[in-house]
């Protein structure tokens, strides 16, 4: 599968406990993003890396959350000090940069739920 | 700043009924267009896009959408869906100067057999 791969699918994590999540974007694609999805609600954009520079980030994203993407190839999205407003489907998107680069290709997300 | 409008968040059809679907988003400069589907358990996939050209786009599994600019709307139709379009839809836009996609909230659809 040359698709969009995320890591954990599901994490159960208590409130006050850090996580990590993994992104595989497509091989080649020098666009990475992330979004937030609760129930109910389409995608929000969190941040965005163009190669291993995060070039967006949204108000969303708060001071405790934290995305890196060392080498351009995979980035990481940390949740300091979770709390249940946390609770969500967070997904990876990427995208080529060439004129097509308006169209992302989304991963699978991974499922917080904080207790 | 730009935000999307889906006025409906359940809708529920017969097999072989036609579905269209609204869209409406506020930005008064250029735009691109898609709409995504979100079948259950799996992620999003792009249904179709508008960047320029024909207002008349058409998609994969049957699906069409027309871009009214004048209305500022984008509507997602089929003229015969069947029960495995059950899946949600979201509408979505991007102004060509950012990377970000801006979502609507989704409209549910679910296909009796």
């Amino acid at each position: 599968d040359t698709g969009v791969s995320q890591d954990p699918r599901h994490k159960i994590t208590k409130r006050g406990q850090n996580v990590t999540f993994r992104c595989d974007p497509i091989s080649e694609h020098n666009r990475l993003y992330w979004y937030r999805q609760t129930l109910g609600q389409g995608p929000e954009f969190l941040t965005y890396f163009q190669n291993e520079a995060q070039l967006e980030k949204s108000r969303l994203l708060s001071d405790r959350f934290s995305a890196e993407r060392p080498k351009g190839s995979f980035s990481t999205l940390e949740i300091q000090r979770t709390e249940q407003g946390d609770s969500a489907m967070y997904l990876c998107a990427s995208s080529p940069g060439a004129a097509s680069s308006y169209e992302q290709y989304f991963g699978p997300g991974t499922r917080l739920t904080v207790t | 700043a730009q935000s999307v409008s889906q006025h409906n968040h359940h809708v529920i059809l017969s097999e072989a009924a036609s579905l269209e679907l609204g869209c409406n988003y506020s930005y008064g400069g250029t735009v691109n267009l898609f709409w995504y589907v979100q079948y259950p358990g799996q992620h999003l996939q792009l249904l179709l896009k508008y960047f320029s050209g024909d207002p008349l786009v058409k998609g994969i599994k049957g699906f069409e959408a027309e871009f009214i600019k004048s209305k500022f709307s984008f509507n997602l139709r089929k003229p015969s869906v069947q029960w495995s379009d059950t899946a949600e839809y979201f509408c979505a836009v991007n102004v060509p100067s950012a990377s970000k996609i801006i979502f609507g909230s989704g409209t549910r659809l679910s296909i009796r057999p």
